[in-house]
């Protein structure tokens, strides 16, 4: 168990829907990351933030958006979904703002259909 | 653009056999760090690496960053079946910018 908790564990909804995967880091980590996992595009990182700020950004679509709330979790908010939006989403979190060891939660699985 | 090459994409060994993997990077990275992820698991945290020519050990891994920080390889001695998995590395630009390479999907036959 890395710490990371992740929910839902899996989400079905329809194109054009709006999504919000939430993430809670690990005790006393103040940096979040979001990555996107699918077949074809493997791994990509996201988004991240330190401490309720927006630290760097990565390959994410205007149509997804993510905030880190003061109790240091987050939420990745994807919307107007296409299905290729279908893949794996992992939340995780490090201690300090520069990318050190990174615990990764379990994932979100979301199907668009 | 940024980018970072993994190779090779699928590593078939048996078992005690070794096994390198690679990355590759057009322009030169801050630091890099490598994770392995279970078959239907999530990644894993195995190492960081940052300083010019850097080689670090842990048990049968042994890690390099490159002199010019451009490329890194992680090479397993003597495999086992429980290294299965698929291997990750992930270069940092300007310490922010972070980007997986595409993986080594290793198997290890008994």
């Amino acid at each position: 168990d890395s710490g990371v908790t992740q929910t839902p564990k899996h989400l079905i909804t329809a194109t054009g829907q709006r999504v919000t995967l939430r993430c809670s880091p690990r005790s006393g980590d103040l940096s979040v990351y979001w990555y996107q996992q699918s077949l074809d595009q493997g791994l990509q990182f996201l988004i991240q933030y330190y401490n309720g700020e927006e630290r760097a950004k990565g390959n994410i679509l205007e149509r997804f958006s993510a905030q880190q709330f003061p109790d240091l979790h987050s939420e990745l908010n994807l919307s107007s979904l296409e299905l290729g939006d279908s893949a794996l989403y992992f939340c995780a979190s490090s201690a300090r703002d520069r990318h050190t060891e990174a615990f990764f939660g379990q994932g979100t699985r979301l199907t668009v259909v | 653009g940024q980018q970072v090459m993994q190779i090779p994409q699928y590593q078939h060994v048996q078992e005690g056999e070794d096994f390198t993997t690679y990355c590759n990077s057009s322009t030169t990275l801050s630091n890099i760090q490598w994770y392995k992820q279970r078959p239907g698991g999530h990644p894993v945290f195995l190492i960081q690496l940052v300083k010019s020519g850097e080689v670090k050990k842990q048990k049968r891994l042994t890690f390099q960053f490159g002199e010019a920080k451009k490329n890194s390889s992680l090479h397993i001695t003597a495999t086992q079946t429980t290294d299965v998995g698929t291997y990750f590395c992930a270069g940092i630009y300007n310490f922010n910018k972070f980007y997986f390479g595409s993986g080594t999907k290793l198997n290890v036959k008994p």
